[in-house]
């Protein structure tokens, strides 16, 4: 089992440039995530969704948009990228929403807007 | 806002040492989960405890947990190179009810165990 894969690992965008981070689990979990995490903090949550066919916001969901597009895939996309935008993201998958599960994490997609 | 702070915020450490990581929170729990990341990793799941636990082991590692004060702390005994990492605690967001039951996670405490 691969668990969550991510893509890409690296990416350099200029201002204003669109682009998706993908996300997918092999784990037939119900739950998907997307957080970001800067230096010095800790991992902030950006989207998340319950379960396949429901998204929602979390703590920092302005600039960014999801999709889960099926119990596998979970998608970030920046529509408009701006330099407060770098940073680290992790996409993360849990059997369920509840706090009792444990969350398993993607290695990470580290993105420089420029 | 984060709803867990580590401290501290760096330790060094001699291999064999034990490190204890201190997590503080601020509004009620049903569960407290710590998770380490290794240097370019994702986050790894540590040890759950429950907000009726007050201590729970898992092999090098001991957890404890005061909900009076808000408090849990994580122990590594027998520390080894290995262990070099960061570490965070991850709260449910009980009472915070924009976030319902998801994690949310402090700023992580960042351990380096020399050899």
């Amino acid at each position: 089992n691969a668990g969550v894969t991510q893509t890409p690992k690296f990416q350099v965008l200029k201002t204003g440039q669109s682009m998706t981070l993908q996300c997918a689990q092999d784990m037939n979990h119900n739950s998907m995530y997307w957080y970001r995490q800067d230096p010095g903090m800790g991992l902030r949550l950006i989207y998340y969704s319950a379960s396949e066919g429901t998204t929602d916001k979390g703590e920092v969901p302005n600039g960014y948009n999801v999709s889960r597009l099926n119990k596998r895939e979970f998608s970030l996309r920046l529509e408009s990228a701006a330099p407060s935008q770098t940073s680290v993201y992790f996409c993360a998958s849990s059997e369920s929403g509840k706090s009792y599960n444990e969350q398993f994490f993607g290695p990470g997609t580290r993105l420089t807007v420029l | 806002s984060q709803q867990g702070e580590e401290d501290p915020q760096a330790l060094s450490i001699q291999e064999g040492e034990n490190a204890t990581m201190n997590c503080s929170y601020k509004t009620s729990i049903n569960n407290l989960q710590w998770y380490r990341q290794n240097s370019g990793r994702g986050l790894v799941h540590l040890i759950l405890i429950r907000s009726n636990e007050r201590e729970k082991h898992s092999g090098r590692l001991r957890v404890t947990l005061d909900t009076s004060k808000k408090s849990s702390s994580l122990l590594i005994t027998a520390s080894r190179a290995a262990d070099t990492a960061s570490y965070f605690c991850a709260t449910d967001a009980w009472g915070w009810s924009e976030y319902g039951n998801k994690l949310v996670f402090g700023a992580g405490t960042i351990l380096r165990v020399k050899s």
